[in-house]
């Protein structure tokens, strides 16, 4: 079964600096997802990559296949970015299930 | 836009009673999800189903069980709900691919 960890837990970020949050999982996949969840409970996909970068907006997520590595970066960070941010993992054909890590809590500060 | 819908942001329930949570999704999506969150677990799936009338055990199954008798239908059954079910519960839909899931709201359970 894959294994996913992400880093930090908690992270808290002066309004405009620049974020990193990491994502590794144990198990080769077929695509890695990026969501969103804020306070109140709804989730919204953010990103789906199975190789390379991916740019929206001031949202950015790579993805190296090879070392099983996953980074989501928030450029000139924003109050209104403060939310759980949760990697998952698709193993593949065959599967129909996603593997979550157990996300990393942003808050930004004016 | 994708549509998922739960039919209750919040409830509360008292012990051993039958709790029924409705997901309907209006994107004609086969597959459909139940999961529950928990402050440091993460995401945990409970079941899911892949066409209507099939369902498959997630990783928590347990005190739980599901209906699925129309495609944008699946409901979420506690047959005697206890303490430790009190949790955010989360549907999605999706379609197979890369599996891109579309999450509903979430409904916040609290059994007393």
């Amino acid at each position: 079964k894959n294994e996913v960890e992400q880093s930090p837990q908690n992270l808290t970020a002066q309004e405009g600096e620049f974020i990193t949050i990491n994502c590794s999982y144990s198990v080769g996949i077929s695509a890695l997802h990026w969501l969103q969840q804020h306070p109140g409970g709804g989730i919204v996909s953010l990103f789906m990559l199975s190789s390379g970068k991916k740019k929206h907006g001031r949202l950015i997520a790579t993805i190296n296949i090879q070392e099983k590595h996953s980074s989501l970066h928030i450029t000139a960070s924003h109050p209104r970015d403060s939310a759980v941010y949760i990697c998952a993992a698709y193993s593949g054909a065959g599967s129909y299930q996603l593997t979550f890590g157990k996300g990393t809590k942003l808050s930004v500060i004016p | 836009d994708v549509k998922v819908t739960q039919s209750s942001r919040y409830l509360v329930k008292r012990t051993g009673e039958k709790v029924f949570l409705e997901c309907v999704q209006d994107m004609d999506h086969e597959n459909m999800f139940w999961y529950r969150q928990d402050p440091g677990l993460g995401l945990r799936l409970i079941y899911f189903s892949y066409d209507v009338k099939m369902k498959e055990k997630g990783d928590i199954p347990e005190g739980y069980s599901v209906s699925r008798e129309k495609k944008e239908r699946f409901s979420l059954i506690l047959e005697s709900a206890s303490t430790n079910q009190t949790s955010m519960y989360l549907c999605a839909s999706g379609t197979g691919g890369f599996y891109e899931q579309y999450f509903g709201p979430g409904t916040r359970l609290t059994v007393t």
